[in-house]
Parts: structure tokens; sequence; C-alpha cells
């Protein structure tokens, strides 16, 4: 299967622990994004990487929330000191960019519980 | 303040006949629209798009009407579907900084009886 992975696909942890999510975007892909989406909602942007470098964070992003794409490849976001408000699930997407637009396509998700 | 809007959360229609999902924007800014399916438990996939240039883009059994003046855009799919149950997303992008980054409303779930 060549589409967008995450893991893990469940993650529950208590209030305070730290959590660590990876994404492996679709290998010719240079752009990456994080989205986080509650329940009733749509997903909501988190930040871009393109490469690389992270060029884009939304003030979602607390700094609680630190996200890294070493080589360019695989991507990882971590939480420190989860609160319960940080539950919910966490999409990572990537596309390429060559000009113009096209769809993001997105991985399964991670579902994050903060009890 | 939410820029993309899908005001109906549910939408019922039986199989053969036709859905249309609606959503309003309020960004001028925004320069393409995009449609995506989600199904529980999975990441949402993208269905169908238009460029702020055209009013109408259609893929099959999608269309996608897209009416600038009033800053709405509308998904019909016809012949409905039971496997096009699920929750419908529409979603905006606007140039800046490149990222082409999403805005999503909340998502219509959609209901096809057979």
């Amino acid at each position: 299967d060549t589409g967008v992975s995450q893991d893990p696909r469940h993650k529950i942890t208590k209030r305070g622990q730290n959590v660590t999510f990876r994404c492996d975007p679709i290998s010719e892909h240079n752009r990456l994004y994080w989205y986080r989406q509650t329940l009733g909602q749509g997903p909501e942007f988190l930040t871009y990487f393109q490469n690389e470098a992270q060029l884009e964070k939304s003030r979602l992003l607390s700094d609680r929330f630190s996200a890294e794409r070493p080589k360019g490849s695989f991507s990882t976001l971590e939480i420190q000191r989860t609160e319960q408000g940080d539950s919910a699930m966490y999409l990572c997407a990537s596309n390429s960019g060559t000009g113009g637009y096209n769809g993001q396509f997105f991985g399964p998700g991670t579902r994050l519980t903060v009890l | 303040d939410q820029q993309v809007k899908q005001n109906s959360p549910s939408l019922s229609v039986q199989e053969g006949r036709i859905s249309i999902l609606n959503c309003d924007y309020t960004n001028s800014m925004f320069d393409y629209f995009l449609w995506y399916k989600k199904y529980p438990a999975e990441g949402p996939t993208f269905l169908i798009s238009i460029s702020s240039i055209k009013d109408k883009n259609e893929d099959g059994r999608f269309t996608v009407f897209l009416n600038k003046s009033a800053k709405h855009l509308s998904l019909h799919i016809v012949p409905s579907q039971p496997g096009d149950s699920a929750v419908y997303f529409c979603a905006a992008s606007a140039p800046g900084a490149g990222s082409y980054q999403l805005t999503f409303g909340k998502g219509t779930k959609l209901s096809v009886i057979p």
C-alpha cells in the first residue's frame, strides 16, 4: 500500500504524559500537513512542512506541540504534558507541490484519548 | 469565525435519487474548493475539486458547482448509491505562503437508503 500511513492508530494516555505520533507520507510527496479533528468538527490545520522545513504553524499549535520532519521523509508530532482538551483525531496529509494545487491525501489518523 | 459552513449536519436520500450537499464560504481569497468523503475510522478521501475560475466540474457521478457571487458551492451525486453513505466535507484553500492549507466545514452526514 503506497498511501499515507500513521502510527499508532489509537493512543490512550493519562493527563500530563507526553505522546508522539508518526506519519509516513506518500514517498514522492514533498509537502506534509498535520490537522486535528474533534468530534462534530472538520479537520483543522496545525502545521505544514515543505521537505524538511516547517513553513507554517497554526495558532492552534501551542508550545506544548512540536513537529519535525527530519530529512524530509516521515514526520513526528509530539504533545508534551497532555491535557484532556488534546483528545482528538490527529490527521496527516501529503501532496506534491509543483505549482498550482492538487488535493491532499490523508492518512487514517491517530485517535488520542487523554484521561 | 467559521470561514467554510455546511449548514446541514445530515441528509437522507433514496437510492438512485440525486444527493445535493451544500457549502457556503465567507473568505473571498479562497481560490480552490474541494470535497472530501470520510468513512468512520478512516481519513478523509479526496473526491473532486474546482478552481475559482470555473463554475462546474464533473467526474463520473459527482459534479461540483461553484457560484462565486453567492460564495456557494454544491456537490451533486447522481445516482446516489448506498456506498455513498459517509460524511462529506467541503474544504477551501487560499494562496498564501504557498502551503495551500485547507479550511474545512463541519461536514454533512449523507445516508443513502436502499
